[in-house]
């Protein structure tokens, strides 16, 4: 099956730097790529539809300064977490559709994010 | 908020019983999954049923829809310890190129 690995697994950062997280579809192309919020136990809530070539489509109340989406191929997507605080703590998944059906998504292993 | 609730929140049974687990949604949608999570993992797939369907089989899994309440329902038979996970509904709506999550429930089976 379709596979999405993301990088880091895990990563823990300082209050006010940025970090940078990696989605991949590793056997497949991905014109658009999702990319999800989860606080501990709470669900998954859609930060952003990441479109390859074009500007990032950001949910409601979704600050796009803050997190900055490049999709500058058709399989990758980064997320990058700009001047981060301790709210921003959470575990980052992503996601790709293969082909043009969004139900039939893939998802990444997700990306642990702490800030201290 | 489109996004769909789940019921109950929380549920913790012996291992061997049967799991049910429901779900909500608000507007029409083209289809329904559910998605098993491990604490700190990624998402598992689990089924899909279409708007069209009303109940769906796989394994241990039974799955029903019914539009008219806008509502699905995920059964596990013959609960095993490896069930232990959070279950998730997803739904794409129409004319919505997305998926929206419910709220999940946390299934516990205990040994």
């Amino acid at each position: 099956g379709a596979v999405v690995s993301q990088h880091p697994s895990w990563v823990i950062c300082k209050s006010g730097t940025s970090v940078k997280i990696e989605c991949r579809s590793l056997d497949f192309q991905a014109t658009t790529m999702f990319w999800y919020r989860q606080f501990p136990k709470q669900s998954l809530m859609l930060m952003a539809t990441s479109n390859e070539g074009s500007k990032a489509t950001y949910e409601q109340g979704v600050e796009k300064d803050k997190f900055l989406i490049n999709h500058a191929s058709l399989t990758l997507s980064t997320l990058t977490v700009t001047s981060a605080h301790p709210e921003d703590s959470s575990f980052y998944i992503c996601s790709a559709p293969l082909g043009s059906s969004v139900y039939e998504q893939y998802f990444g292993p997700g990306t642990r994010l702490t800030v201290t | 908020s489109q996004q769909g609730e789940e019921d109950p929140q929380a549920l913790s049974i012996q291992e061997g019983e049967n799991a049910t687990m429901n779900c909500s949604y608000k507007t029409s949608i083209n289809n329904l999954q559910w998605y098993r999570q491990n604490s700190g993992r990624g998402l598992v797939h689990l089924i899909l049923i279409r708007s069209n369907e009303r109940e769906k089989h796989s394994g241990r899994l039974r799955v029903t829809l019914d539009t008219s309440k806008k509502s699905s329902s995920l059964l596990i038979t013959a609960s095993r310890a490896a069930d232990t996970a959070s279950y998730f509904c997803a739904t794409d709506f129409q004319g919505a190129q997305k998926l929206v999550f419910g709220q999940g429930t946390r299934l516990t089976i205990n040994p």
